[in-house]
């Protein structure tokens, strides 16, 4: 039982590179969504997915793109990296989305746009 | 909109000291969840507890002790005798509402604690 597992852990990008970042979970939960973490200013919602085929954005969706095809799986692309964008990303996902169940959180994937 | 504040952007002890960290919340909810994450230096979140808002009761878990209080929207977490691996950012995080029937989290920005030997 792997949980919530994020790759890569590390990647650095240069401006204008597009790239995705994977999030994937085996606890079968329709609820995943995408955290971004910067200094200071604690973590904020992306994008969120309830189910294969329905996402919704967050409180800071602009740069960034999601889909979900499977359960398992709920991968965010950056299509031209910002250094904005430079931060702790972390995908985390629950049974239903809603927080009597908690979120089971990856371990993150810290990337850094020059 | 819901706020999680957390003052405290940094808090020194040495071992064995007792030390509280301050959580203060807004939310026009009357049902609610409170989180505490922990996040050490290798950087992954570490949950700690979740409180409903309808449980006031205090809760203790070890060296740890969390003080629910309503009146004043506070979710203070206290660590009795620290020691040096208490060191990390600790998370406060209020949910909120969402569509399709979801919550989402609202983090406060972190309180750094440093536990010196």
């Amino acid at each position: 039982n792997a949980g919530v597992t994020q790759t890569p852990k590390f990647q650095v990008l240069k401006t204008g590179q597009s790239m995705t970042l994977q999030c994937a979970q085996d606890m079968n939960h329709e609820y995943m969504s995408w955290y971004r973490q910067d200094p200071g200013m604690g973590l904020r919602l992306i994008h969120y997915s309830v189910g294969a085929g329905i996402t919704d954005q967050g409180e800071v969706p602009n740069g960034y793109n999601v889909s979900r095809s499977t359960t398992e799986d709920f991968p965010l692309r950056l299509l031209s990296a910002a250094p904005s964008q430079t931060s702790v990303y972390f995908c985390a996902s629950s049974l239903t989305g809603r927080l009597n169940y908690g979120y089971t959180f990856g371990s993150g994937t810290r990337l850094t746009v020059v | 909109a819901q706020k999680v504040t957390q003052a405290q952007t940094e808090i020194s002890v040495v071992e064995k000291e007792d030390v509280t960290l301050d959580c203060v919340y807004e939310t026009r909810d009357t049902t609610y969840y409170l989180f505490w994450y922990k996040q050490p230096p290798s950087g992954e979140l570490v949950f700690l507890i979740r409180r409903n808002s309808f449980d006031e009761q205090n809760e203790i878990s070890g060296r740890y002790s969390w003080n629910f209080q309503k009146s004043t929207s506070s979710f203070n977490f206290t660590i009795t005798a620290s020691q040096v691996v208490d060191s990390a950012v600790y998370f406060c995080a209020l949910s909120e509402p969402s569509l399709y029937n979801t919550d989402k989290l609202i983090f406060g920005t972190g309180t750094r604690l440093q536990v010196f030997p």
